[in-house]
Formats: structure tokens, sequence, C-alpha cells
């Protein structure tokens, strides 16, 4: 079964916006990794978070992580076109990944 | 450094046909792994192989079997291929396959069984 589940499942921005990815996830886990896929391609790491911190930023990216909720964020700051792909969450202590969140963003 | 390759890139079966799906990696990493992804699904583990000489079930094994061939290679065979395996399959690996390790994704092969 699927731990990892993203929310919302498709999201659709203007270039310049911000957007927000959830995945929440069913167990404890150490550590957790947001990847990225592009139409047609393999899925490449963004970034990891592990369980004693609340909140990193890679670049645009910022990712936060709630062990109390069972929860994780994925903002990306000022979108661009190209940021369009499908975003995933990953605890790979149990090798799961979430469904995905498919972001659109538009010229 | 080619990274993880795959082949093929497509293919398309007809039940009850056999095949191999072939994944090379050139990094000297530890832990390989085989994925299928279906629209909505995302991904689901098929098998892994923590080390060389190792493999283990994943999520939805039914119907596949994998070799660990060598460090480098770890492939995935389908023996009598069904259409409810039509999927993109995806190979991966890991350095040393702990859960703060990267996984590094070959392109994928798209499958389709009529």
């Amino acid at each position: 079964s699927q731990q990892g589940e993203e929310d919302p499942q498709a999201l659709s921005i203007q270039e310049g916006e911000n957007a927000t990815m959830n995945c929440s996830y069913k167990t404890s886990i150490n550590n957790l990794q947001w990847y990225r896929q592009n139409s047609g391609r393999g899925l490449v790491h963004l970034i990891l978070i592990r369980s004693n911190e609340r909140e990193k930023h890679s670049g645009r990216l910022r990712v936060t992580l709630d062990t109390s909720k069972k929860s994780s964020s994925l903002l990306i700051t000022a979108s661009r076109a190209a940021d369009t792909a499908s975003y995933f969450c990953a605890t790979l202590e149990k090798l799961v990944f979430g469904k995905g969140t498919k972001l659109t963003v538009n010229p | 450094n080619a990274g993880v390759t795959q082949t093929p890139k497509f293919q398309v079966l007809k039940t009850g046909q056999s095949m191999t799906l072939q994944c090379a990696q050139d990094m000297n990493h530890n832990s390989m792994y085989w994925y299928r992804q279906d629209p909505g699904m995302g991904l689901r583990l098929i098998y892994y192989s923590a080390s060389e000489g190792t493999t283990d079930k994943g999520e939805v094994p039914n119907g596949y079997n994998v070799s660990r061939l060598n460090k480098r290679e770890f492939s995935l065979r389908l023996e009598s291929a069904a259409p409810s395996q039509t999927s993109v399959y995806f190979c991966a690996s890991r350095p040393f396959g702990t859960s703060t390790d990267t996984q590094y994704f070959g392109p994928g092969t798209r499958l389709t069984v009529l």
C-alpha cells in the first residue's frame, strides 16, 4: 500500500506564483525525500529532510516536516514554466513513493 | 558516467510472451530496484537487491522474476506477460541502500502487453 500520499493530485498556476504540495505518510520515519519527474522521464532527487529537521531550503525549494502530523510540504517559490512536472514524496526506509502531484506552470 | 541505463526503451508484447528488461548502473552502487508506474498509482516496488547476491520481493512481485547478475546489472523478467503488466518500468540504484541515500533512476521502459 502507498505510504506517501500527495495532495493535491494536480495543481495549475501562473508563472511567478508559488506552488505548495503536501505529503502525508503513515508510519514513523527517519527522513523523507522529494523527487521530481518530467513527463516521460525517470525521477530526479530534489531534497531530503531528516526527522529532526522542521524546515529545509534549497534554492527556490522549501520543505517542511511535521512528524507529529506525519506530513511534509514542498513549496516552490516564483515558479517557472520549466517547473512543470510531477512531484513525489518518498519514505525510503519503506521504499515507498506517493502517487505524486502534477504541477502545471502556465507562462 | 552514464548513470542508470535501461533497455529497451519501448516494447510491445503479446499475452503469454516472455521478455527480460535490462538495467545497468556505472556508479558502483550496492542497491538496485525495479519499480512500475501506472497512471494515478505512483511508483510501486516490484523487487529490489540490497547488495550483490541478494534479492527481495517488493509490494507487487507476482508475475516477475529478477536476477542480480553482478554489481552493475539487475534484470527483470516477465515469464508470461499479461495485459495487467502494461506499465512503465523504472530501474533505480542507490549507493548503500540506507534511507538517507538518494535513489538514481533510469529513463524507463514503456511496456505494452496486448
